[in-house]
């Protein structure tokens, strides 16, 4: 079983829309879990970072975490073309290193 | 907000030269770096781990002899890939860490193309 598991997409969302992106992970002792975006060709960008259980909300988007259910989740509001990207959940255990997923690609169409 | 460059974002170079990439904390300490690659359409893979004045930690599979890495300092640390081949031809991205930590700052990334 993979540490993380996310869906690969693509996603397709209509402009204005709101995006759900998802994430699963294995290990109970998971402790910080972060949200990156990754435009192609470039480098992650963190997004949001949430440590506790319910929602965590930064402008247009919101966190989830459900440690019971182990997953995390990212709404992203009124979603725009330029939210079109690669979204990578990643996760800290009992070490220092963070685990990625492979990432979920969005598309925000026109 | 925080910043990490790194030096070069891209290179080229024949197979068995060796290559130096550095990556910086422009802007604040950073007590860790870690190293990822990534080849397209893949996620990132961590690579090692770099604390500044001590020997980095690397991955399994990774070989440490192939790939150097240094912390001489709180803002800086280099990865040299020795004797590059055409296998190594990869996107070589660096994070840091600061002490009260809220998410690693990941810099531009090195894209490495080994002829």
């Amino acid at each position: 079983q993979k540490e993380v598991e996310q869906n690969s997409g693509p996603l397709s969302v209509p402009e204005g829309a709101i995006a759900s992106l998802n994430c699963t992970y294995s290990d109970r002792g998971s402790q910080s879990f972060f949200w990156y975006r990754q435009y192609s060709g470039k480098s992650p960008e963190l997004i949001m970072f949430i440590y506790s259980n319910g929602d965590k909300e930064d402008g247009r988007f919101t966190a989830q975490l459900n440690k019971a259910s182990q997953y995390v989740s990212l709404l992203i509001r009124d979603s725009q073309p330029s939210d079109s990207a690669t979204y990578l959940c990643a996760f800290t255990g009992g070490g220092n290193k963070l685990t990625f997923g492979t990432g979920t690609q969005l598309k925000v169409e026109l | 907000g925080a910043v990490v460059s790194q030096h070069p974002s891209w290179v080229i170079c024949k197979s068995g030269t060796s290559v130096k990439i550095e990556c910086r904390s422009l802007d604040f300490q950073a007590t860790t770096m870690f190293w990822y690659r990534q080849f397209p359409k893949q996620s990132l893979m961590l690579m090692a781990t770099s604390n500044e004045g001590s020997k980095a930690t690397y991955e399994q599979g990774v070989e440490k002899d192939k790939f150097l890495i240094n912390h001489a300092s709180l803002t800086l640390s280099t990865l040299t890939v020795t004797s590059a081949h055409p296998e190594d031809s990869s996107f070589y991205i660096c994070s840091a860490r600061e002490g009260g930590w809220e998410g690693d700052v990941f810099g531009p990334g090195t894209r490495l193309t080994v002829l």
